[in-house]
Parts: structure tokens; sequence; C-alpha cells
């Protein structure tokens, strides 16, 4: 069974519309991250949270904000969406947040705007 | 300047024969994990390591905080190692990983 579940797996959507992302990981894990994967980008980094707390946000944008409804849960809205938004974007879990933690990653969800 | 710096770019490889790829960071990372980023688009770990070398069958990986480098060996190279390998540094208390450009494997008959 998938621990860390991420939906959809696939997202169309036109520009300046409003998406939620789903991700949840079901390893007992303290912190969860979320990354994205751009083809002109390496995997980089956005959100953390530990214990349904954000600890860092890398994003330049306010229209990317995660969500925490449960410990285990970190949905991510993005709001008047761009073509530019156009990424697979990963949710992640560590058993804690810094220090020594191996995170996982969930399989993605593949997000494009028109 | 990148964070982490990955080598080569790209790699093509016989069936059966060795590699070695290597990660070079310009941050003081304390701990790093490589994945293998398969053609589906999931991103399987294989290694997660604070300084000093860890083995899984026929891959074998060290880290090096002190000269600031790590190395992924894969020996006997299999059809199914193809993909894009990935390191990735965290400093200490960050919470965050910082990934390389990848590697591209491709493994032939």
């Amino acid at each position: 069974d998938p621990k860390i579940i991420q939906k959809p797996k696939y997202l169309v959507a036109v520009t300046g519309s409003e998406k939620i992302l789903i991700c949840e990981q079901y390893l007992g894990h303290n912190a969860m991250y979320w990354y994205r994967q751009s083809a002109k980008k390496p995997l980089e980094f956005m959100f953390s949270y530990s214990y349904q707390k954000l600890m860092d946000n890398q994003t330049a944008s306010s229209r990317f904000q995660p969500q925490s409804s449960k410990k285990n849960h970190l949905d991510l809205q993005i709001t008047a969406l761009k073509p530019d938004d156009s990424a697979t974007y990963f949710c992640a879990s560590s058993q804690d947040w810094g220090g020594r933690a191996e995170q996982f990653f969930g399989p993605g969800t593949r997000l494009t705007v028109l | 300047g990148d964070k982490v710096k990955q080598s080569p770019s790209a790699l093509s490889l016989q069936e059966g024969t060795n590699s070695a790829l290597r990660c070079n960071f310009s941050i003081a990372a304390t701990t790093v994990q490589w994945f293998l980023q398969n053609p589906r688009g999931s991103l399987i770990n294989l290694f997660y390591l604070v300084p000093g070398t860890k083995e899984n069958g026929r891959l074998k990986s060290a880290f090096d905080s002190k000269e600031s480098y790590s190395t992924l060996h894969i020996r006997d190279a299999q059809l199914e190692d193809s993909g894009t390998y990935f390191c990735a540094a965290e400093e200490y208390n960050q919470g965050k990983l910082i990934f390389g450009q990848g590697t591209k494997l491709s493994i032939k008959p």
C-alpha cells in the first residue's frame, strides 16, 4: 500500500483558475514538505511543516498556500494559475523536521496550466 | 552558483559495467540522500547518509562532509538501473533538501 498519497495524479487547469493538490501520509511522520520539479529547474523546495506549523516558505508568491487540516495532511492551494506553474509537485515527509531525518516522497501531481 | 553540483549530467553504459556518480556541495551539508527517479517519475530512496559509507546490493555510496562531496557507485549495471539519479543535501536544522540537477543514466543491452 502506498504510504504517501497524492491526488490527483494528473491535473489540467486554465490560466487564472485555482486548484488544490492533496497529500496524505501514513508513515506516522511529524514533518511534511512540498517540492516542485519543472522542466527548466531541478527539484526545488517550497514549504516545510512540523506538527502542522509552517517552518519554512521558499516560494516567492503568495499564490501558493499550504493547508494542514490534520497532522498527516498537507494540501497545496494554488490560485491565479499561470502557465509557468506547470510542473510536477511532490509531497514528502520525514519523522521529524530538521536535524537528521530521511525524507520520503509521494508519487507527485503533474500540473499543466493552459 | 549551484549549491549541489552533480556530474556527469548524462551517462550511457553497457549492461554489466560499473559507473560512478558524484555530487559536490558548496553548502555545509550534514546529510545526503540519493534518489532514483524512474521513467514513471517516482522518486525512489536509495541511500540516506551521514558522513560515511553505505552499501546495498550493487550500489555503494559515500559522503565526505569535510571534502564536501558524495559518490554513488553502481556495479554490474542492469537495464532496470536506467533513470535519473539525484543527490540532495540538507544543512543542519534547515529542514529542506537541496537537489542537484540529476544524472540521466541509460543502460544498453
